[in-house]
Order: C-alpha cells, then structure tokens, then sequence
C-alpha cells in the first residue's frame, strides 16, 4: 500500500540559510500535518491543511510557511534557520479530517541539521 | 505545558510477558486516543485507537483501556515478543473546536522486549 513520501530524507543547513521539505500524502488524503521533533522530544504540531487550505496552527515560528498544492502535496519553507531548528520534521496524512475518528499515517520524516 | 503525558521513559518485558504502558492526559476536551509504535529512523506507526466513548478496544495482542474520570489509558500488549521494541507514543486528539485533527502526543515510553 502507498504511504506517505517525505523527500528529502536528510538535510544539512547552515544557519541563515533556507530549507524546503515536500510531503506526498497517501493517494485520497486530502489533510497533511506537519509535525517536529526535537532530540529526545515529543512531536509537536505545526500546522495542518485540509482541501488546499490552512486548517490549523500550532507552534510554527514565523520564519515558517507551508502550503498545500492541487495535487495534495505539501510544501514546508523554513527561513533564516537557526541551530535549534535541527530536528525530525513529519509529515502525516489522513482522509477527512472533519469526520473525528481518523487516524493520520506518518511520512518517515526528514532529518534537518542546521550547521 | 504537557497535556499528554507518560511517565515512564522506559519499560522491560521478558518475551511472552504483558506489557502495560501507561498516558495520562489534562485536557478534558480530548475524545480520541491512540497510540503509535516508532522505530528509530521511522515515522511513527499507527497501532490502535479508542474514542471517549468507549472503555476499552482490542486488536489481536494489543488492548486499550481508557478510565475517563481518572484522565487514564493504558496499552496492554499480550503477549510480548522482541519486534514489539520499540518506542511508544500515546497521542490525544481534541475533536471540537478549531483544533480538529491536530494529535498532542505524550514524551513516549521506550519498550524493550528480551528474548
């Protein structure tokens, strides 16, 4: 079965510098969530599309963006980074999220390293 | 301020033995749980779920439990075999709101099964 596809895997940065993160959601999901993870940390949630737009908000800084294409797929920009944004950053899908009961599968995620 | 949490970073089971993790939650506004399994350089992997509504679902070795008035649930796995390594996350979603879909997850509890 498809699953969700984050590209790239891995990243390396260094600091001031711009980074974008792609997440293919699996086929018919039309909800994406963006999630981080710190060293040793609980995923957080960043922010969330459903139907191409903006569905919630969570800890995003501002240097941040994403959106959310036609073809479903998503895109996180991330600006002026700095060391503490080296993380695991997820990408998960899921099918009608206005419906409660819905569970989000989850890309392999991306390892960002800001040098 | 950490809505979910578990307390237990870690845990150790002999194979064949129950393992029992253990989520607390705050947040009297969640109604749906679930818990995922994570592998190092994985995505998490969604294992099984429980609405508010219920006390208890079951899916072949693994069991939740939820106790809604203590704020509780538990994952029960039986019995215990060395795959099920891994690290456990118990996440909570709060259906109402603007904050549909949006997962809060606990810090994780690390589960070794020895052989």
């Amino acid at each position: 079965a498809a699953g969700v596809i984050q590209s790239p895997r891995h990243l390396i940065k260094e600091k001031r510098e711009t980074a974008t993160l792609k997440c293919y959601p699996i086929p018919r999901h039309d909800t994406v969530y963006w999630y981080q993870q710190g060293p040793g940390q609980d995923p957080q949630f960043l922010i969330s599309f459903y139907e191409k737009m903006q569905s919630d908000k969570g800890s995003i800084p501002d240097r941040f963006s994403a959106q959310q294409f036609s073809d479903y797929h998503s895109e996180l920009n991330m600006s002026s980074l700095e060391l503490g944004d080296s993380a695991l950053y997820f990408c998960a899908s899921s099918e009608e999220s206005r419906k409660s009961y819905n569970e989000q599968f989850f890309g392999p995620g991306t390892r960002l390293t800001v040098l | 301020d950490q809505q979910v949490k578990q307390n237990s970073p870690s845990l150790s089971v002999q194979e064949g033995r129950i393992s029992i993790l253990n989520c607390d939650y705050t947040n009297s506004m969640f109604d749906y749980f679930l818990w995922y399994k994570k592998y190092p350089a994985e995505g998490p992997t969604f294992l099984i779920s429980i609405s508010s509504i219920k006390d208890k679902n079951e899916d072949g070795r693994f069991t939740v439990f939820l106790n809604k008035s203590a704020k509780h649930l538990s994952l029960h796995i039986v019995p215990s075999q060395p795959g099920d390594s891994a690290v456990y996350f118990c996440a909570a979603k709060d259906a109402g709101g603007t904050s549909y879909g949006k997962l809060t997850f606990g810090q994780g509890t690390i589960l070794t099964v020895h052989p």
